[in-house]
């Protein structure tokens, strides 16, 4: 599975949107990205995934770049709630998670 | 529905002691992961189950066994416990993707483990 990069930390005021980016420059044809969570010390969540087209869910939207060679996680309207480490995996849907690589995220700060 | 359940959440072992870490998972899944997570090093996968009864090496399986014994069950040992076992260990779990859901990865809460 591709490799992915992101910045460590990232801010964002409260209200606003947080746009979360991540460079996935050797995806191949047939990998999804996806999105996770982790808040604190939990566990990570699932947040979206897609491997095209641009998607949308109650939580987040993501917007993937026509190459697909990176993309955007957007978070409409921050709250303090938002404030976690954010993971951009990439993986071949039909498969497990066993050659996925989760690095170190972006921590993002909602900023009253 | 509980999810992906870990025992226990906490536990403090001295050098050479052993223990098992359980997960439990009630939502069929095939696949099956433990993973640890230190600081400033993202999550790394220690073993993985694809089904009852099979199990593989992660990226870091060296000081760990497990085993899958039944399907909703996937078992994390650690021998002889070190110092540099001390970590926040969570397990996974996931079904095999279809075209119906969303193929994500289902984590308990965390056993976070201190080796003295």
């Amino acid at each position: 599975d591709a490799k992915t990069t992101q910045p460590p930390s990232m801010d964002c005021a409260e209200g606003r949107a947080a746009n979360l980016p991540c460079n996935h420059s050797t995806i191949s044809g047939n990998e999804y990205v996806y999105w996770y969570r982790q808040i604190h010390s939990q566990g990570p969540q699932y947040i979206i995934h897609g491997l095209k087209n641009n998607e949308t869910n109650e939580m987040a939207s993501l917007i993937i770049t026509e190459d697909r060679k990176s993309s955007t996680l957007i978070l409409p309207h921050a709250t303090l709630r938002d404030t976690a480490v954010y993971y951009c995996i990439v993986r071949v849907y039909s498969g497990g998670y066993q050659k996925v690589t989760f690095g170190i995220g972006t921590k993002l700060q909602v900023i009253p | 529905n509980a999810g992906v359940t870990q025992t226990p959440k906490f536990r403090v072992l001295k050098t050479g002691q052993s223990m098992t870490l359980l997960c439990a998972q009630d939502m069929n899944h095939e696949y099956m992961y433990w993973y640890r997570q230190d600081p400033g090093m993202g999550l790394r996968l220690i073993h993985y189950s694809v089904g009852e009864g099979t199990t593989a090496k992660g990226e870091v399986p060296d000081g760990y066994n497990v085993s899958r014994l039944k399907k909703q069950n996937f078992l994390l040992g650690l021998e002889s416990a070190a110092p540099s076992q001390t970590s926040v260990y969570f397990c996974a779990s996931s079904y095999p993707s279809r075209g119906d859901d969303t193929g994500e990865l289902f984590f308990g809460e965390g056993s976070r483990l201190t080796v003295l």
